[in-house]
């Protein structure tokens, strides 16, 4: 079974700086996606980011940006110029790429409280 | 484009009675997952629907149990319900259909609280 640690329950950045929120993972798999949540008040999850495991390229979309590292099971999100509005519970996750059986679950960390100070 | 919707937003249930929750998927969606979000466990998988059939099923005793309609709306039972089934649920809808297709769209979520 696939395993999703977040190692940091909450972090907190200045409001305009860079933080990085980390993510580790287990799985015996080769093929698979990676995704970043966020979470604010609201409850709705939305999808900050997603990564294809077969591609070595990091993804990246406006400020937010991945660090996957493949072969140490890693897979961090990095925000650049926090804005207040970031401010939410983010989730790393897992998906199998397989087309049966465990396809479209996700597998989730704990999940890290980020807080951006003004 | 409509999003997902998920109805009641609230609820509140007295131990040993039985819950229905609802979920309206994106239109064209065909899957419907449901998780439980606890402060203690965090986002756990329910099971998921595809085109009215159960294609997955978490670690969740037989009390949890779902359906899928033909217009791809799903619901999800919980009978006999323990002070520890309260908890966010959220439901989320993909495609379904390719594995690349990958995104799934999450609902507000149903707060259930059990007294």
């Amino acid at each position: 079974a696939q395993t999703v640690t977040q190692s940091q329950p909450e972090m907190s950045v200045q409001e305009a700086e860079t933080v990085t929120l980390s993510c580790t993972y287990d799985t015996s798999e080769s093929d698979y996606y990676l995704f970043w949540y966020k979470q604010p008040p609201s409850r709705q999850m939305i999808l900050v980011i997603r990564q294809e495991a077969y591609k070595q390229q990091n993804a990246t979309e406006n400020r937010f940006s991945v660090n996957f590292q493949k072969a140490a099971k890693s897979f961090s999100l990095k925000i650049s110029d926090s804005q207040l509005g970031d401010a939410a519970m983010y989730f790393c996750a897992y998906r199998s790429a397989q087309m049966m059986g465990s396809n479209y679950k996700l597998t989730f960390g704990k999940g890290t409280l980020l807080t951006v100070n003004p | 484009k409509a999003g997902v919707t998920q109805t009641p937003r609230y609820l509140i249930k007295t131990r040993g009675q039985q819950v229905t929750l609802s979920c309206s998927p994106i239109s064209g969606h065909r899957s419907v997952s449901w998780y439980q979000q606890t402060p203690g466990q965090g986002l756990q998988f329910l099971f998921e629907y595809f085109s009215e059939t159960q294609r997955n099923k978490g670690n969740f005793p037989g009390r949890f149990s779902g359906r899928q309609f033909s217009n791809s709306r799903s619901e999800m039972n919980v009978s006999t319900l323990e002070l520890g089934d309260s908890a966010l649920y959220l439901c989320a809808s993909s495609r379904g259909i390719d594995s690349w297709n990958t995104e799934a769209f999450f609902g507000q979520g149903t707060r259930l609280t059990v007294v």
